[in-house]
């Protein structure tokens, strides 16, 4: 298994919409947890981190963890055609602080 | 954005050379990343660093080096350069925070190097 594995997509969601994008781990990632969106040619950007079980929000974003299921997800509220990016899934290698990338998610979201 | 510069931006270089590129920072933040970024992989750790002086290898450190003798500066040398070492180079920084915010990376523009 690998350690952050993301579904690559692309996701194709129309604009208003939710959009729902989740990310599994393994046993050898159990820290912080974070969600970069990176556009094409460009470099990733932090836009939500999660430490803890449950739900996190900020503006139209929610990540949640579930450390039981070893899941997290980002959602999308509102989607518009300017959250059009690949968005990469990363957390703390377990006794270190090392970020492991997932390969990422592209999203479309189609006006 | 977070002051993080990365130089060159456009590289092109033979089998063989050696390459260094170079990250700058702004922000005084205590820990630096290399990455690259190569499709169906999504971003790698070669090297990082957690102070001056102190670096420690990534995932992907085989034919790469790095040095960092200021705060400011990360430099990562491919040693002799192959094909397979064609990629986006990404430099990063974070910072510890009370929060364990530490963990949370701004990078750079990148690097885009291709080797013939």
């Amino acid at each position: 298994q690998k350690e952050v594995e993301q579904n690559s997509g692309p996701l194709s969601v129309p604009e208003g919409a939710i959009a729902s994008l989740n990310c599994t781990y393994s046993d050898r990632v159990s820290q912080s947890f974070f969600w970069y969106r990176q556009y094409s040619g460009k470099s990733p950007e932090l836009i939500m981190s999660i430490y803890s079980n449950g739900d996190k929000e900020d503006g139209r974003f929610t990540a949640q963890l579930n450390k039981a299921s070893q899941y997290v997800s980002l959602l999308i509220r509102d989607s518009q055609p300017s959250d059009s990016a690949t968005y990469l899934c990363a957390g703390v290698n377990t006794g270190g602080f090392k970020t492991i990338f997932g390969a990422g998610t592209r999203l479309f979201v189609k006006a | 954005d977070a002051g993080i510069t990365q130089s060159p931006r456009h590289k092109v270089t033979e089998t063989g050379t050696p390459v260094t590129l170079r990250c700058h920072q702004t922000e005084n933040h205590r820990y630096m990343y290399w990455y690259r970024q190569d499709p169906g992989h999504g971003l790698r750790l070669i090297h990082y660093s957690y102070g001056v002086k102190d670096t420690d290898k990534g995932e992907v450190s085989d034919g790469y080096s790095v040095s960092r003798s200021k705060t400011e500066d990360f430099l990562l040398t491919l040693e002799s350069a192959t094909s397979s070492q064609t990629s986006v180079y990404f430099c990063a920084i974070s910072e510890y925070g009370q929060d364990r915010s530490y963990n949370e990376q701004f990078f750079g523009p990148g690097t885009r190097l291709t080797v013939l």
